[in-house]
């Protein structure tokens, strides 16, 4: 199985900052990286796919990079919306595998 | 745009079978490309991924469960199912179901998501 690591796991930041997580894959896994947003008590959101491919609908404040074992999520301008938590997942073989997440809360 | 809708028991007792249902609306169960999945978080925790169906039929399940697993799909009802046998407390979480969309290659995102049911496995 591919194990995922996310860091850090939890964040204190204030809104405007910059914001980055990371992700990093236990094999290289090409582009095969997604990442979602998760508010307390509802389903995840698609933020990311493919690495770098910004879902339709998602503001473009949220950006992603990486190949192969290392990826990030940045944010550039963090906004109260963006409170969450965030999960990398990937998707270059089964089973399908999350990162433990990333909680950024208010500094 | 597709929808996902979870539907099933939110209490099941321990060593009995837990049965869940998605029915997808808004667009076809039957589209080519795409998978039908099921992911569950434990309370408090990260996201595991269950398992996928195709609407042929097609099948992969996560290793850790696969013994207990089983998914279906009913195109002529737009919804497909899972059943995880011989549950204990360590089933609780919120499961959902959500649509993979696949590559050329391999599977790949989860979207979209169903809103999630909580299944508490308690006598």
């Amino acid at each position: 199985d591919v194990q995922m690591t996310q860091s850090p796991s939890s964040l204190s930041a204030s809104v405007g900052d910059r914001v980055t997580i990371t992700c990093r894959a236990s094999q290289s896994i090409s582009s095969s990286l997604n990442w979602y947003q998760q508010k307390p008590g509802k389903a995840p959101k698609l933020l990311i796919y493919g690495a770098s491919n910004l879902q339709s609908g998602v503001p473009s404040r949220f950006s992603g990079s990486g190949s192969g074992t290392d990826f990030t999520l940045t944010i550039s301008s963090l906004q109260p919306e963006d409170f969450a938590t965030y999960y990398c997942q990937q998707s270059y073989n089964t089973p399908l595998t999350f990162g433990g997440g990333t909680k950024v809360e208010i500094k | 745009q597709v929808q996902l809708q979870e539907s099933g028991p939110g209490l099941v007792k321990p060593s009995q079978t837990l049965s869940l249902t998605c029915t997808v609306s808004g667009g076809s169960i039957s589209s080519a490309g795409y998978y039908w999945s099921w992911i569950r978080q434990h309370p408090g925790k990260g996201l595991e991924w269950i398992g996928s169906i195709y609407f042929s039929g097609s099948t992969y399940y996560t290793p850790s469960l696969k013994s207990r697993v089983t998914m279906s799909v009913d195109t002529s009802k737009s919804h497909f199912s899972l059943n995880l046998t011989s549950v204990t407390a360590a089933d609780t979480a919120v499961y959902y179901c959500a649509r993979v969309t696949t590559t050329v290659t391999t599977m790949g995102w989860f979207d979209p998501w169903g809103q999630g049911t909580l299944v508490i496995v308690s006598s």
